[in-house]
């Protein structure tokens, strides 16, 4: 049975940093590109970050760019996503999904916030 | 970016009503390579998103033959054939032909 696990979520204030872990089994890790999605509260979905079965090469869109970094180790199979320079803008429900947004995590929380 | 336009907004149907949602997009969705990556999700009241449709018109393993997609370029539907109680919920198209990867606004679907 194919999981996706998020774990790593919390309330930190501005500008603090925070790692979300995504921890995946089931499926071949190492061959899959991971993707990491938003939903801020109450709102739609918005994607965040992806990143090829290597790891080699790494995809934003401007909202993050230069403040998340996405990375998989594959002996371990799992993703994460570091979040740094965190704004109130970011508070929302992160979820991991595999190559095809065939598979998605339940989602962790994150909340910034003095 | 590309701009995913979803309606109607909100959906009101009733059991074993069919229903329509349009997802019109601001560029054509249609890849150098050939294919079309307008994909079709579906979020129950709190759970995460669930992949219905891929590629336009490929219903994902499990998903009930109710639910069909069509379209081409910039305007797809997705169909649900007789609503049932457990199709409540938000949907959204997605597409992952141009970068950035973009969802529509969502399509609520609350049952009469």
């Amino acid at each position: 049975e194919v999981q996706l696990v998020e774990s790593g979520g919390g309330l930190v204030q501005p500008g603090s940093p925070l790692k979300l872990s995504c921890a995946a089994s089931g499926f071949t890790f190492s061959s899959n590109w991971l993707n990491w999605i938003r939903q801020a509260p109450g709102k739609g979905l918005e994607w965040v970050a992806s990143i090829n079965p290597d790891g080699s090469s790494t995809y934003y869109p401007d909202t993050v760019k230069g403040r998340f970094v996405v990375s998989k180790d594959n002996a371990k199979n799992t993703g994460y996503l570091q979040m740094n320079n965190l704004r109130s803008e970011d508070t929302a429900m992160y979820y991991c999904a595999s190559d095809y947004f065939d598979y998605w995590g339940q989602g962790v929380m994150v909340t910034v916030s003095s | 970016d590309v701009v995913l336009t979803q309606t109607p907004p909100t959906l009101s149907a009733t059991i074993g009503q069919s229903v329509s949602i349009s997802c019109r997009s601001s560029q054509s969705l249609l890849d150098s390579d050939g294919d079309t990556y307008l994909n079709w999700l579906l979020q129950r009241p709190g759970q995460s998103p669930q992949l219905l449709i891929y590629s336009v018109s490929n219903l994902e393993s499990g998903v009930p033959n109710r639910f069909s997609g069509s379209g081409s370029e910039t305007d797809f539907t997705l169909k649900i054939s007789g609503v049932e109680a457990e199709d409540l919920g938000v949907y959204y198209c997605m597409q992952a032909t141009h970068a950035p990867l973009t969802f529509g606004s969502g399509t609520k679907l609350e049952i009469k």
